[in-house]
């Protein structure tokens, strides 16, 4: 069984520059996670998808941060403009379904360097 | 007070020997107590998780609750250098938002 697939795994922009970010979860997972990991910390939540609804998003910074899952399945994770500040690991995760006793399985993540 | 703690370390253990990791949370109404583990430049990967107090042993690995004093650990025997790595305690909290809060984590070093 595949695991959480995010791409790309690397990405340098300059500040102000936008970058998005995709994950697909593992196959009949409906819930989806993302997570902010900055060097020599635990990883954050930023959003939570259960299908299609964003049920948490209180920790994403909505002025330059959006989030969407359409069907469902993949998401894209949005930074516009982006600042010196954003730079570090931006993680996928997700779980069969959402609550407390489902595991959650991470993807490789995308590492961000902003200049 | 952090909602969860734990000692970032390095905490270094010669091989063979049992390495020892601890976690502390302030919800007290948590029940689920899961263990990553993160190589360096990967992603966490999930070892444990325990729902229960007491003990749950999975090969060398055994995690450990205490609830009443909010606490969390997990043991590794006959550490081997490829169990080095950094070690995140994650407790789903309830209070407020519910949600998966990770400590900092502990780097754990096993020395031949």
């Amino acid at each position: 069984e595949a695991g959480v697939v995010q791409s790309p795994r690397y990405k340098i922009i300059e500040k102000k520059q936008p970058v998005a970010f995709w994950c697909n979860p593992i196959s009949g997972h409906n819930t989806l996670y993302w997570y902010l990991q900055n060097l020599g910390q635990g990883p954050e939540l930023l959003i939570r998808y259960e299908n299609e609804e964003a049920v948490d998003d209180s920790q994403l910074p909505k002025d330059r941060f959006s989030a969407e899952r359409l069907k469902g399945v993949d998401s894209t994770l949005k930074i516009q403009p982006a600042e010196l500040g954003d730079s570090a690991v931006y993680l996928c995760a997700s779980s069969l379904r959402g609550g407390s006793t489902y595991e959650q399985y991470f993807g490789p993540g995308t590492r961000l360097t902003v200049t | 007070q952090k909602e969860v703690e734990q000692n970032s370390g390095p905490l270094s253990v010669p091989e063979g020997a049992i390495a020892s990791l601890n976690c502390t949370y302030s919800d007290r109404g948590s029940q689920s107590f899961f263990w990553y583990r993160q190589y360096s430049g990967k992603s966490p990967e999930l070892i444990m998780f325990i729902y229960s107090n007491g003990d749950k042993e999975d090969g060398r690995f055994t995690a450990q609750l205490n609830k009443a004093s909010q606490y969390v650990s997990l043991l590794i025997r006959d550490s081997q250098p490829s169990d080095s790595a950094t070690y995140l305690c994650a407790v789903y909290i309830i209070q407020g938002a519910q949600k998966l809060v990770f400590g900092q984590g502990t780097r754990l070093t096993i020395n031949p």
